[in-house]
């Protein structure tokens, strides 16, 4: 199988920055996803990273370094609806898609 | 309705019960997906089906078996099931090509007593 491993939890101040790491040891590489899960709701997708730098939506960041197995998700300017799991996600070689345990985000006023 | 739709939201079946989860997607994707997800465990494929064919059967037990009609409607019944079989059941779809990307339906809470 595949390593997925991301921190079990994080907390932050509502208007600060969380940075969410995620290394992968994976048989060949085609694509690095993170997806958003609130409490009792469906998983949703935020980003896709297939070559290596930063991809920004709005507030939301993610960054792919192929060579080290490695991304990040980065939060900016948390509010309190950020609360949630955030989901790392790689596919392998062989275009099998795996998930990580998952990190709760806990953003505090 | 719009997007991945799974009934019922929530489940409390005894072990020697049969029961069926069903899942529908409404954005005309080919491929659907069970996961299983457990607490602070990674999300668990079960099954995938592409274009209502199984393309992937991930050594799940035999008390769950699941059925594609067509490429809108998937579902997954449930017999015999072991307290351990308690989960969240989430259905996926996705548009093979290009980024392939999961959406999601809420999940089946299931109880098994």
């Amino acid at each position: 199988g595949q390593n997925i491993d991301q921190p079990t939890e994080m907390t932050a101040t509502e208007g600060a920055i969380v940075q969410i790491n995620c290394t992968y040891q994976t048989s060949g590489f085609n694509g690095l996803f993170w997806y958003q899960q609130h409490a009792g709701e469906a998983p949703t997708f935020l980003s896709y990273n297939v070559l290596d730098g930063l991809e920004e939506k709005g507030r939301f960041s993610s960054f792919l370094s192929r060579s080290k197995g490695y991304s990040y998700l980065l939060l900016k300017e948390l509010q309190m609806k950020d609360s949630a799991s955030y989901l790392c996600a790689v596919r392998d070689g062989d275009y099998k898609l795996s998930f990580g345990a998952g990190t709760t985000v806990t953003v505090r006023a | 309705e719009t997007g991945v739709t799974q009934t019922p939201r929530h489940l409390v079946m005894g072990m020697t019960n049969k029961k069926s989860l069903k899942c529908e997607q409404h954005l005309g994707h080919n491929a659907m997906y069970w996961y299983k997800q457990s607490a602070k465990k990674p999300l668990e494929l079960m099954f995938v089906y592409n274009f209502k064919e199984q393309t992937e059967n991930n050594s799940v037990p035999s008390r769950f078996s699941p059925e594609c009609p067509n490429s809108s409607h998937l579902f997954l019944h449930l017999h015999t099931l072991q307290p351990e079989d308690s989960a969240l059941y989430l259905c996926a779809s996705s548009q093979e090509g290009g980024a392939n990307v999961l959406t999601f339906g809420a999940g089946s809470r299931l109880t098994v007593l």
